[in-house]
């Protein structure tokens, strides 16, 4: 079964630093989105991504946010100064477009888990 | 009028009961309802949806009924087995919504 693939499984950084999140999306998938999840909390939308830009983001997608699909498979998350509230696990989703149960299909990978320090 | 509220917060069943757990929303427009799976450090899983065209949906051992007018749905988990301790989470989302609501989870405990 076609799988959403996220590296690291774990990075650990200071305050203050950038990290960047990487996921490779199902191949033949359109719409891309990051989700975090505090721990012991529930999962929260950060951001959606249709056609090389952001379709939607939350409030928690400030200005130290921001995704890249740079190369038609990888679609990254940059956080550009880590601070320690940032701590979570971090999930990519795909879905498929076009009608039917594929436009619903969200999959998700298994996430990141970031540490900031 | 996202939020997507889920009862109870954690569950103990014993092995071969039915667990239930309940969601609500107030939101019309969401026109998708999923249940996910998560079990520890692995992301959430698609366990089944529903569409509100219908009032129930069963898959394997996993039933989820819809109420439209109360705007609630539920999972029912039939022949609860040790295996199903995990959290679930009820979401909404749909055409109008580029994106899923999640509910705050239930942590499900079966015991033998």
């Amino acid at each position: 079964e076609p799988e959403v693939t996220q590296t690291p499984s774990h990075q650990v950084t200071q305050m203050g630093q950038e990290v960047i999140l990487r996921c490779v999306p199902i191949s033949n998938h359109l719409y891309f989105y990051w989700y975090r999840q505090i721990l012991g909390q529930k999962v929260e939308f950060l951001v959606s991504f249709y056609n090389n830009e952001i379709s939607e983001k939350s409030e928690i997608f400030d200005d130290q946010f921001s995704v890249e699909r740079p190369d038609g498979s990888n679609f990254t998350l940059k956080i550009r100064s880590t601070k320690l509230e940032d701590s979570a696990m971090y999930f990519c989703a795909s879905r498929g477009g076009g009608t039917g149960s594929s436009y619903y299909g969200y999959t998700f990978g298994s996430g990141t888990r970031l540490t900031v320090v | 009028q996202q939020q997507v509220k889920q009862s109870p917060q954690s569950l103990i069943v014993q092995k071969g009961g039915i667990s239930i757990i309940n969601c609500a929303y107030e939101n019309t427009a969401f026109d998708y309802f999923p249940w996910y799976q998560q079990f520890p450090g692995k992301g959430p899983a698609l366990l089944i949806a529903i569409r509100p065209d219908v009032s129930e949906k069963k898959e394997g051992r996993f039933t989820i009924s819809f109420n439209k007018s109360a705007k609630q749905f539920s999972l029912h988990i039939m022949d609860s087995q040790p295996g199903d301790s995990a959290t679930y989470f009820c979401a909404a989302g749909g055409t109008s919504y580029d994106k899923v609501i999640f509910g705050p989870g239930t942590s499900l405990s079966v015991i033998p």
